[in-house]
């Protein structure tokens, strides 16, 4: 069964940083392209970022672009997401998402960006 | 704003078919698929059509999708209370270089 948990979202201040990961099982991540989404509150879903299946190639939405950072660690199955310079139209639930087509999601964690 | 529009809500009776639309433009669905998501209520998303009109495997084939030009549509027939929920479509759009989705349609089954 395929399985994607993220974690270390939380409450940070407006300038602050966050690393979000994602642990995947039950397919073969290293083949897989990554993506995170998110969903600030009452609002849609928005394309956040996307890494290829071996780390070599990242894009990233406008709004993100330059303060965050996607990675990967095929060894650990595991996703990432460094979010430096918060602001607080960051606030969302973020979701990781393995596939092509954002195939599989997973619950999402939550980033609150306030003082 | 989101880039694909999409009308923010829909509904229909028990057993109707429903046809949701997803608008872009030549950067991105008028080039590239069509993507389709369905989103419960404090559920994960969950991938309902891929490449316009593809069903992944457990996806019952009252999910069809389409595209026409540079819009999308996703029909729901013989709908059912547990197709209320949020659906979205996205697609990649190459003047922004990323995924684009749309901001979403609330389906109601009355």
């Amino acid at each position: 069964e395929v399985q994607l948990v993220e974690s270390g979202g939380g409450l940070v201040q407006p300038g602050g940083s966050l690393r979000l990961s994602c642990a995947a099982s039950g397919f073969t991540f290293s083949s897989y392209w990554m993506h995170w989404v998110r969903q600030a509150p009452g609002k849609g879903l928005v394309w956040v970022s996307r890494i290829n299946s071996d780390g070599s190639s990242t894009s990233y939405a406008d709004s993100v672009k330059g303060r965050f950072t996607i990675s990967r660690d095929n060894a650990k199955n595991s996703l990432y997401l460094q979010m430096d310079s918060l602001r607080a139209e960051d606030t969302a639930v973020y979701y990781c998402a393995a596939g092509n087509y954002c195939d599989y999601w997973g619950q999402g964690t939550l980033v609150a960006v306030s003082s | 704003q989101s880039v694909l529009t999409q009308p923010p809500s829909a509904s229909g009776t028990p057993g109707q078919r429903v046809t949701i639309s997803c608008s872009g433009t030549s950067s991105n669905i008028g080039t590239y698929a069509v993507t389709w998501y369905q989103h419960l209520p404090g559920a994960a998303p969950k991938l309902l059509i891929y490449t316009n009109n593809e069903r992944p495997s457990g996806v019952p084939d009252r999910f069809s999708g389409s595209k026409s030009g540079t819009s999308g549509y996703l029909a729901i027939s013989g709908l059912q209370s547990e197709d209320e929920a949020d659906y979205y479509c996205a697609a990649w759009d190459n003047s922004l270089s990323g995924w684009v989705f749309g901001g979403g349609t609330k389906l109601t089954v009355l």
